[in-house]
Formats: C-alpha cells, sequence, structure tokens
C-alpha cells in the first residue's frame, strides 16, 4: 500500500540550512507536496513538484526528487525563526481515475533555535 | 477572499450525541474532502466528494458521514461519536485530481 515516511523532528539554528526529508512508496503519484503547518492553524501548501522533475527552486526553498530512491526533501535556505513549524511531505496517487486523494506524511517538527 | 471555512473550530461532547461539522468553500471548487489529524499518524482522509451528490470513503471512513447537496458545503456527520473520533480535523477543496487543496482552519473535537 501507499506509505510515506519523515523523520519527527529536526532542529537547526538560525541562518543555517535546514533540510527535511521524505521516502514514499507509490510509483503512480504524479505530484509531491510540502505543506507547512504552524501551531494551532491550518495546512500551507508550500510548494509541489512533478514527478518527472528532479528539482525545483522557489526562493528559499528547495525540492529535490530522487525517483529511483523514492526520496523527496525539503531544503529551507537561511532558515528563520518564523520558519519553525511542522512540515507535512504528501503524495497524490493517480490509479484508474482521480480520488485527489493526498496521502500525508507524520509530519516534521522544525524547531530553530535562535 | 478565496478560503475554506469550518465551524465549530473546537467542540467538546459526550459519547454518542450526534454532532455536524461545516465546511464551506468559496472558490467553485469540485472536489472536497476530509481529513483527520492524529500524533504520530499525519493526516488521513476519512471521505471525499469529486462533486455534487458523489462522494466515497477514505482510508478511516468508519463511524462518519458526510453528503454533498451543494457545490459549496460539505459536512461531516458523526451519528453515534465515540472517545477514539477525538482528532482535528480538516476540510479541504481542490479544482481537481492532483491540483493544489486548500485547507480549512481545523476543527479539535473532544469526545468524552
Amino acid at each position: 500500500g501507499e506509505d510515506v515516511e519523515q523523520s519527527l523532528f529536526l532542529s537547526v539554528r538560525e541562518g543555517d540550512s535546514s533540510v527535511i526529508n521524505c521516502t514514499y512508496t507509490d510509483s503512480s503519484s504524479t505530484y509531491l507536496y510540502w505543506y507547512k503547518q504552524e501551531p494551532g492553524a491550518g495546512l500551507q501548501l508550500l510548494t509541489y513538484i512533478f514527478s518527472n522533475m528532479d528539482m525545483k527552486q522557489d526562493q528559499r526553498l528547495t525540492v529535490l526528487l530522487n525517483k529511483k530512491d523514492k526520496h523527496l526533501s525539503l531544503r529551507i535556505a537561511d532558515t528563520q525563526t518564523g520558519d519553525s513549524a511542522i512540515y507535512f511531505c504528501a503524495e497524490s496517487p493517480i490509479y484508474g481515475g482521480a480520488t485527489n486523494k493526498l496521502i500525508f506524511g507524520t509530519g516534521t517538527l522544525l524547531a530553530v533555535q535562535p | 477572499e478565496a478560503q475554506v471555512t469550518q465551524n465549530p473550530r473546537y467542540l467538546i461532547t459526550v459519547t454518542g450525541k450526534k454532532l455536524t461539522v461545516t465546511c464551506s468553500q468559496n472558490m467553485n471548487h469540485e472536489y472536497m474532502s476530509w481529513y483527520r489529524q492524529d500524533p504520530g499518524l499525519g493526516l488521513r482522509q476519512i471521505y471525499y466528494s469529486m462533486n455534487v451528490e458523489v462522494t466515497d470513503k477514505g482510508d478511516v471512513p468508519e463511524g462518519y458521514k458526510v453528503s454533498r447537496k451543494e457545490k459549496r458545503n460539505f459536512p461531516l456527520i458523526l451519528e453515534s461519536p465515540s472517545p477514539n473520533q477525538t482528532s482535528l480535523y480538516f476540510c479541504a477543496s481542490s479544482t481537481g485530481p492532483g491540483h493544489e487543496q486548500y485547507f480549512g482552519p481545523g476543527t479539535r473535537l473532544t469526545v468524552t
């Protein structure tokens, strides 16, 4: 079945780069997403990548996709205290007709130390 | 402002007392979903709807019902809530499969 795995916790110092990793199992996925959840808030889409791409950059965010290893990473450059949040990796599997289903990882809590 | 709204945001109830959590979107989206978020489990899909009067089960549908009588609304119904349904619930909408899902602010439900 489908599964998305993430490490639970990452701590970095302000100004450093953060790299949050994710592995997924469904090879039929077309879209892979990174969502951010701040305390007490809903999920905010940060960025997404098509499964036929290797990399996508958007300001401080860089997404790398290794399709062979089914590994997705999110790099945040110059991490700020405002980046402290839970980051969810999600995949959107496409099989037989679309369900618009998102499979989420467990989330990675990013703690940025001043 | 384009948004997904949920009500109530917080709810404490007792076992067996029927409740409804409302969800509404103003973006004319066809697709809507309900998720629950539990510690260590991420978000899991409960039900989804591809259009008016078209709904289907997600991964964890037991104990829940939904309806889609209008495009903008997608209420989640718990006919007889139990403590294992204590969770944080999110409604989401999108224009179609694989497209960005817009999430509501969440409803924190506690069943005692």
